[in-house]
């Protein structure tokens, strides 16, 4: 069965913390990773794509682990509008596959 | 910016009744679809679309039709809703495949 797996939280960190994500999924040919952030009630919004070698933005950096099929997110001095639910999203079918698998999300809260 | 735009936030309807949902993007995406978002369940998808007229199903088709008679628009339709139904319904859009998607701001959608 193909999967995308993520530790639901909820993780409850103080504001300036360092707090790190992971998500494995099923498919080793997968080609395609992305994390979405999801604010309540919201839609779902692109945070970053993952590449092969890791990639930055800001406070946010991604990670992608082929060997043992998982993808990391770090966020560093975490900010109280950090606080969301963060989607792992894989394209499990590999290449030409028109599928997006979302994972059920990692709830953080981030507290004064 | 891609422009997902969903024509109801919020959306209440009777058992039995056909049910249209519409969904317009403005970037000229070829790939559109249709997913439904419930507690603990994460994101499913329902229908999804590469072309004009052309539609496949996702994982959970039952109870759902689509039409795609124009590039830009991607409707869902529930034939003869229920209240099991009751959902959160999110369109999305992508250029190509392996691309991230672009998500609408989402339909609450009950089913009385």
């Amino acid at each position: 069965r193909k999967e995308v797996e993520q530790d639901p939280g909820p993780f409850n960190v103080p504001e300036g913390a360092t707090v790190a994500f992971n998500c494995t999924y099923s498919n080793s040919a997968s080609q395609s990773f992305f994390w979405y952030r999801q604010d309540c009630r919201k839609e779902p919004k692109l945070l970053m794509s993952v590449y092969s070698s890791g990639n930055e933005d800001g406070r946010f950096t991604a990670q992608l682990n082929r060997a043992s099929q998982y993808i990391s997110l770090l966020i560093r001095d975490s900010k109280l509008s950090d606080s969301a639910t963060y989607l792992c999203v894989v394209n499990l079918g590999g290449a030409g596959s028109y599928q997006l698998t979302f994972g059920k999300g990692t709830k953080l809260s981030v507290i004064p | 910016d891609v422009k997902v735009t969903q024509s109801s936030r919020y959306l209440v309807k009777r058992t039995g009744e056909k049910v249209f949902l519409e969904c317009v993007q403005d970037m000229d995406h070829e790939n559109m679809f249709w997913y439904r978002q419930d507690p603990g369940l994460g994101l499913r998808l329902i229908y999804f679309s590469y072309d004009v007229k052309m539609k496949e199903k996702g994982d959970i088709p039952e109870g759902y039709s689509v039409s795609r008679e124009k590039k830009e628009r991607f409707s869902l339709i529930l034939e003869s809703a229920s209240t099991n139904q009751t959902s959160m319904y999110l369109c999305a859009s992508t250029k190509q495949v392996n691309q991230p998607q672009h998500f609408g701001d989402g339909t609450r959608l009950s089913i009385l």
